[in-house]
Formats: structure tokens, sequence, C-alpha cells
């Protein structure tokens, strides 16, 4: 079945430590797309990714690295200089980044700080 | 700035009522409006998009309009059952897609 695949499901991190979540999609999507979710709150893009060695900052960027290396393949890196890591972490993607295609949505990482 | 507003953030209803839940946006120049649901826990299931040029869009019990020009959205949920309990978000698509806070419906048996 195509879909969007988050791992790992679950993440701690210790103080001063780099951590990559990792989201694979078969859906041969052109775009891809990070968010954070805080308790009670919706959802903020990190960053976005429309084609093979591309992305741009989303609206909260800092603390955070990606790569756009595979088609299939767009890792998030939080660094240690995100300072309030403790969150839910959503992937996505869409056949195109703008326009009317829907996104799909994985089932997401939830990290917190030892 | 685009914001996007959902209310109410909570709602609790008898089963088999029908139910509406709101979402309102500051700026009507948008590509379109997606309604999600999101499980606890769990990534978002996308339920319905209505391009800018439509009025609503149908998918089973569920109905959503959209009406740019006052910057409104409503998400109507026909006989809800316990199963249709989850967060519902709504997400207005400009340059970017901005999502609303959700309303967390609970549908009690």
């Amino acid at each position: 079945d195509g879909g969007i695949t988050q791992s790992p499901k679950y993440l701690f991190r210790k103080e001063g430590q780099n951590v990559t979540l990792s989201c694979e999609q078969n859906l041969n999507h052109d775009a891809m797309y990070w968010y954070r979710q805080d308790p009670g709150q919706g959802l903020r893009l990190i960053y976005y990714s429309q084609i093979v060695n591309d992305f741009q900052k989303g609206d909260i960027a800092e603390g955070y690295s990606v790569s756009r290396e595979k088609k299939e393949s767009f890792p998030l890196t939080v660094t240690s200089a995100q300072k309030n890591p403790t969150a839910f972490y959503l992937c996505a993607s869409s056949p195109r980044s703008g326009g009317n295609q829907p996104q799909h949505f994985g089932d997401g990482t939830r990290l917190s700080i030892l | 700035k685009q914001e996007v507003t959902q209310i109410p953030a909570a709602l609790s209803v008898p089963e088999g009522e029908n139910l509406v839940l709101n979402c309102s946006f500051t700026d009507s120049a948008i590509y379109n409006l997606q309604w999600f649901r999101q499980d606890p826990g769990k990534g978002l299931t996308s339920l319905l998009l209505i391009q800018s040029s439509q009025r609503e869009q149908t998918s089973g019990r569920l109905n959503a309009s959209l009406d740019k020009s006052s910057g409104r959205s409503t998400l109507y949920i026909a006989a809800s059952q316990p199963g249709d309990s989850a967060t519902y978000l709504c997400a207005a698509r400009d340059d970017k897609i901005i999502f609303g806070k959700g309303t967390r419906l609970h549908i009690l048996p």
C-alpha cells in the first residue's frame, strides 16, 4: 500500500544531542513537508521541499535542518540549537506544492527530552 | 498574514445528532480549504478538500462548505457516531498552508 512512513514512533533526546527523524513516502509525490504540533495547537510548518535537492524554510525553521537527496526521503534533524524540541512531529507529502493538491500525512514521531 | 480559527475548541454531543464545526480565515485569497481528522497520537487523515472555485464537497455523512467572501468554512456531520470522536482540523492554503488549532469532538454513546 502507498503511504508515508515516519520512524521512530517515539524518540528521546539528551541535552546537547542532535536527533534525526525519518520520513519515507512511496506515493511518488514531489513535495514533502515537516510540521510541528504542540498540545492543543495547530500544526506549524518547519521546512518543505518541492523537488529533490531543494528545500525552503517554513515558519519555525530555527534549530532544525533537512535534506532531500532522494524523492522518497525527507529526514529532519533536530539540533541542539532547538531549545524546546519536545513536540509531535508530522511529515506530509503532496503531488506538488501549491495549487489544489491535498496533503497526505504520516503517523508522526513524538520527541521528548530526557 | 493568514490566521485560521476554529470554534468551538471542544464539543460533546449525543450519538445520532447532526453537528456543525466552524472554521474562519482572515485572508480570502486562498487556493483551497481542507478538513482533516486526527485521532489521539496519530497523524492527519484528509476528509474533504474544497477548491477556491467550489462551494461545497460531500463524502458520505460529511459535507463541507466554503464561503470565501465571508472567510468561513463549515464541516457538517450527519447522524454522528461514537467513531466520529476525534479532533478535526481545518487548513487554509494560499502560498502556505495554515492550520487552525482544531475542534475536539466527543460523541456520547
